[in-house]
């Protein structure tokens, strides 16, 4: 079976303060999908980035930037600079085969993020 | 319209009450799923349709009744439910199964 594990239940930090979210991953499957989704007050979760196992570069999008390393099972999203927009909760999701069933998306159980002015 | 979107955004409703959630894509997917998430738990995935069939129901019990008349539409028809049953219903969507979802935002739903 898979699992994601998003250990840092909160986190606040202040206005423009750098921030790492981590994550991190099971599954016995060789080829998998890892996901970071934002879920602002509105309830909307919205997709921020897709990344597959076989591709470890890591990846910059403005002030959000994810490191994917497959020796320790982890994919962690940082934002720079963060601002009181970025307040929300962040969703690590995995996307994999589990026993022998179809793809399935299991998601972390979240990290609230609370950026201060 | 873009995106997915979903309604009521709110219900409140009583335990012998019949309701039902509406989800709609307009993205040309070709999946739809339910997904509930309550306070302090991670998402749980309720039903997985795919080209209009059911491919999945995670042992959800029979008072959740999903229906989905079309690749674009989806619904949860909801009769006699319990107060543990309050939670948000979020509704997603995919080209394929295995490609990215992407959610509406949710219907907040409250038993009393």
């Amino acid at each position: 079976a898979q699992k994601v594990t998003q250990a840092q239940t909160e986190i606040s930090v202040v206005e423009k303060e750098d921030v790492t979210l981590d994550c991190v991953y099971e599954t016995r499957d060789t080829t998998y999908y890892l996901f970071w989704y934002k879920q602002p007050p509105s309830g909307e979760l919205v997709f921020l980035i897709r990344r597959n196992s076989f591709d470890e570069q890591n990846e910059i999008s403005g002030r959000y930037s994810w490191n994917f390393q497959k020796s320790t099972s982890s994919f962690n999203f940082t934002i720079t600079a963060s601002q009181v927009v970025d307040s929300a909760v962040y969703f690590c999701a995995l996307s994999a085969i589990s026993s022998g069933s179809a793809r399935q998306l299991t998601f972390g159980s979240g990290t609230q993020l609370t950026v201060l002015p | 319209e873009t995106g997915v979107t979903q309604t009521p955004r709110h219900l409140v409703m009583g335990m012998t009450n019949k309701k039902s959630l509406k989800c709609e894509q307009h993205l040309g997917h070709n999946a739809m799923y339910w997904y509930k998430q309550s306070a302090k738990k991670p998402l749980e995935l309720m039903f997985v349709y795919s080209l209009e069939e059911r491919v999945e129901n995670n042992s959800v019990p029979s008072r959740f009744s999903p229906e989905c008349p079309n690749s674009s539409h989806l619904f949860l028809h909801l009769h006699t439910l319990q107060p543990e049953d309050s939670a948000l219903y979020l509704c997603a969507s995919s080209q394929e199964r295995t490609d990215t979802q992407y959610f509406g935002p949710g219907t907040r739903l409250t038993v009393l």
